[in-house]
């Protein structure tokens, strides 16, 4: 258990809806980070929360939206589904806002869209 | 522009034989560097990581990497593979001011007994 909890685990959806995953990070650990990975795409950056701010944003597609709550918890809102959004999604954590000391990766939400 | 390139997307060892896998960065600034380990249905394990000091660093599952600043290398070694090695292998490269790492392709390595 690497201590960021990342649900459901699985997704199956169709086209057109709208589905959130949800992200706890590691005790302590302020940062929140999204990533999709795809066969054709790989690991994509998505965006980044500091301590309830967004810290970065990546190759996230304006139907994908994110918030971090004053728990720390993290949601990602994907709407208007497409099947090309079929992919796993993961949420890592990291103690630091600022540097780059290494994640913590959480299993993944591997989402179908169907 | 900031990139990792992995070249090998698939290797092939036979246990107990030697590992290196190659990652080269393209980065304007000095880097971090990490290899991230992920085995199928999993999210990423860190294997080890380069800030500064020395190039040559050790990390878990007797893993080593050796950051080349000349040939902007970051290549991951093991001595002697074992079975549950098998696995797909990330290198990654981030920023001092950043977060965002940026991933290469992957790696996949399968081990033959």
């Amino acid at each position: 258990d690497s201590g960021v909890t990342q649900t459901p685990k699985h997704l199956i959806t169709a086209t057109g809806q709208r589905v959130t995953l949800r992200c706890s990070p590691r005790s302590g650990d302020l940062s929140v980070y999204w990533y999709q990975q795809s066969l054709d795409q790989g690991l994509q950056f998505l965006i980044q929360y500091y301590n309830g701010e967004e810290r970065a944003k990546g190759n996230i597609l304006e139907r994908f939206s994110a918030q971090q709550f004053p728990d720390l918890h993290s949601e990602l809102n994907l709407s208007s589904l497409e099947l090309g959004d079929s992919a796993l999604y993961f949420c890592a954590s990291s103690a630091s806002g600022t540097d780059s000391y290494g994640y913590t990766f959480g299993s993944g939400t591997r989402l179908t869209v169907v | 522009a900031q990139s990792v390139t992995q070249p090998d997307i698939h290797i092939t060892v036979s246990e107990g034989a030697s590992l290196e896998l190659r990652c080269n960065y393209s980065y304007g600034a000095t880097p971090y560097l990490f290899w991230y380990v992920q085995s199928p249905g999993q999210g990423l394990q860190l294997l080890l990581k380069y800030f500064s000091g020395d190039t040559l660093v050790q990390g878990i599952k007797g893993f080593e990497a050796e950051f080349k600043r000349s040939q902007s290398s970051f290549n991951l070694r093991k001595p002697s593979v074992h079975w549950s090695d098998a696995a797909e292998y990330f290198c990654a490269v981030g920023a001092r001011s950043t977060d965002k790492l940026i991933f290469g392709t992957g790696t996949r390595l399968q081990v033959f007994p």
